[in-house]
């Protein structure tokens, strides 16, 4: 059964500070690797998708690398803003490629 | 639409009654799914559609829970007598085609309280 681990929980950083989030799962065999943003009280917003057969992929301050072989990917945050905060879900596709499962998230704090 | 369309945004239901969600995919899109994230970060995979047929529903609670996608209106979540641990956030999600190779956008989500 497929598992999804995000390490630290939660994360403060002052302003400006580049920083990693940190997502594990157990089965490598996965067709992709979403990252998402989930605000208090909102819905979530899609960030990067990572296909199996990719390594990274970048979107503005934002960057994800995929190692299916050891089962982590990682979200790089560059010069992070009070913007940034918010809590980072990490979710793969299950083995049917059929539902994503997600970690519990790492709740970030920027401060000013 | 452009973005995943979710009614109601608050549901409050005594303990027993019933409960129903629904959730208007984006125009276009194939695929569409029922997560829900009971205390704060734990999302659970409900049911998928692909159309108007399930495509998988290994995550539904059987007895109580139950979901629809027909042609031409918003797809449903319905519980049946609602319990208290049925208190949660309903997402629903749509993707455009072969459901691993493209992304899940999400709507707003529906607070479903049970007293």
């Amino acid at each position: 059964k497929q598992e999804v681990t995000q390490i630290p929980a939660a994360l403060s950083v002052p302003e400006g500070e580049n920083l990693v989030l940190n997502c594990s799962f157990t089965d490598s065999a996965i067709y992709n690797l979403q990252w998402f943003r989930q605000d208090p009280g909102k819905g979530l917003t899609s960030l990067l998708l990572i296909q199996s057969s990719q390594r990274e992929q970048t979107s503005g301050r934002l960057n994800a690398s995929l190692d299916k072989s050891s089962g982590r990917s990682t979200l790089y945050i560059a010069a992070s803003q009070p913007g940034d905060s918010a809590t980072y879900l990490c979710a793969v596709t299950n083995q049917a490629g059929t539902a994503l499962i997600f970690g519990k998230g790492t709740t970030l704090s920027v401060s000013s | 639409g452009e973005e995943v369309a979710q009614t109601p945004k608050h549901l409050v239901r005594g303990e027993g009654q019933k409960a129903k969600l629904y959730c208007a995919p984006i125009k276009g899109h194939s695929y569409v799914f029922w997560y829900q994230q009971v205390l704060k970060n734990e999302f659970k995979f409900l049911i998928s559609f692909q159309n108007e047929n399930v495509f998988d529903e290994t995550g539904m609670p059987k007895e109580r829970f139950s979901a629809k996608c027909l042609p031409n209106s918003p797809c449903s979540l319905e519980i049946q007598a609602t319990k208290l641990e049925d208190s949660a956030v309903y997402f629903c999600a749509s993707s455009q085609t072969q459901v691993f190779s493209y992304e899940q956008y999400f709507g707003p989500g529906t607070r479903l309280t049970v007293t």
